[in-house]
Parts: structure tokens; C-alpha cells; sequence
């Protein structure tokens, strides 16, 4: 199992361009989510999926759309980059069996975005 | 108000010797769990150990123990025998059992250094 797999690694925007990140994960699971690290701010949470075809706000969504069409990925998309999207960003899935609120989250390497 | 606080943003250790990383939460939900995350300076997030809120005993992992004081709603994470390897980033996080999509909140992180 490869686990959470994010693409790619490291990009570099300039203002105002496009571009997606894909996280995809092979073990099943229903919930997935994205979120951004900046220095002393710990993980802030952009979107979240609860299950295929479903999205939902997090924290700090602004700036980012995203879609599970499938239930093996979600994809996190930034229209109009901004300077202030320069970050870290990380892909999280969980799985729903037994009691959710004990499952812990399966992180992706990240992928490391700088915007010009 | 913040969900999860961690108010040490550095630490240091001697190699071998046992540190305590603190963690407070705050949450009405009777049913939640406590999380920590281990991120080393290659940048991957790795899950350690974790405590349900029902649960009477602290929770143990090797090397790792959480410190579970449900009244105090604190959830301090114990590393006996510091490594070198133990050197990182360490984040608390807690997740609801009320809440839809069982997000994640996290705290700011602990820096720690082992001296050896």
C-alpha cells in the first residue's frame, strides 16, 4: 500500500496562476482533508471530504476549492494564487470503522508551494 | 476560543533523560479523542499514540505515554529515555465525536531538541 500520496512535491506560482494539488490515498477510507502549515501557526484546516462527492469548509477556505469525485482522491485547487498561500500544504485521510473519534488521520509528505 | 494549546513552543532534553510536552484542550463533547504527531525536519507527520476520552487508563507506545488528566482537560505527552531521533516537531490534536466530519484541531507544536 502506497498509503497518502500527494502531487507534487514542490512548486513554484507566480500571482495570480492556477494550479492543482492531487492527494490520493489506496486504503478505503471515507474522510480526507487538506491543510496548510505555516511557522508557529501549526495545521489549519483548509477543506474537508466526509465521503465521495462531498466537500466542506474548514478553518481557512478561503482562496482554495476542491473536489472528491472519486473516493480515493481529492484534489485542492487554487484559482488566483496569492503570495499569502505560500505554505506547506498536507493531505489527511481517516477511515470510519468503529468509534471515528479514535481513528487517527494518515498524513501525505506534503507538498511545498511558494507563490511569487 | 482555542481548542488545543500547547504553551511550550521549545524544549530541550538531555539524551536519556524523560520530558513531558504539554498539551490542554477544551471541548464540551463528552466523546472525543487526544492525538500526538510526531514531524521530524524531513517534514512527514507521524501518528504516535492517542487517548479516548472514556478510557481509565493512560495510554502507552513504547518509549511514548500520554498523561491523561480529564479534569484538568490536559493530555501531556511523556518520551522516556530521550533519543537523538526524538529530536522534532510535536503536535497534540483532539478530535470530536459530535462533529460531522470528525476535523481534527491542532495545536502549535512543541520544538524539541535532545543535547547529547
Amino acid at each position: 500500500n502506497a498509503g497518502v500520496t500527494q502531487t507534487p512535491k514542490f512548486r513554484v506560482l507566480k500571482t495570480g496562476q492556477s494550479m492543482t494539488l492531487l492527494c490520493a490515498q489506496d486504503m478505503n477510507h471515507e474522510y480526507m482533508y487538506w491543510y496548510r502549515q505555516d511557522p508557529g501557526m501549526g495545521l489549519r484546516l483548509i477543506h474537508y471530504s466526509v465521503g465521495e462527492g462531498t466537500t466542506a469548509k474548514g478553518e481557512v477556505p478561503d482562496g482554495y476549492n476542491v473536489s472528491r469525485l472519486k473516493k480515493q482522491n481529492f484534489l485542492l485547487g487554487l484559482e488566483s494564487a496569492a503570495p499569502s498561500q505560500t505554505s506547506v500544504y498536507f493531505c489527511a485521510s481517516s477511515y470510519d470503522k468503529g468509534t471515528p473519534f479514535l481513528n487517527e488521520q494518515f498524513f501525505g509528505p506534503g507538498t511545498r508551494l511558494t507563490v511569487l | 476560543a482555542q481548542k488545543i494549546t500547547q504553551t511550550q513552543p521549545g524544549m530541550f532534553v538531555q539524551e536519556k533523560e524523560a520530558v513531558t510536552l504539554d498539551c490542554t484542550y477544551d471541548t464540551s463533547d463528552p466523546s472525543y479523542g487526544l492525538f500526538w504527531y510526531k514531524q521530524p525536519s524531513s517534514g512527514e507527520m507521524i501518528f504516535l499514540i492517542y487517548q479516548g476520552s472514556y478510557d481509565q487508563q493512560n495510554a502507552t507506545e513504547g518509549r511514548y505515554s500520554l498523561n491523561f488528566q480529564k479534569a484538568r482537560k490536559s493530555a501531556n505527552l511523556v518520551i522516556s529515555a530521550s533519543q537523538l531521533g526524538d529530536s522534532a516537531m510535536y503536535f497534540c490534536a483532539m478530535r470530536e465525536g459530535r462533529n460531522t466530519g470528525n476535523q481534527f484541531y491542532f495545536g502549535t507544536g512543541t520544538s524539541l531538541t535532545v543535547i547529547p
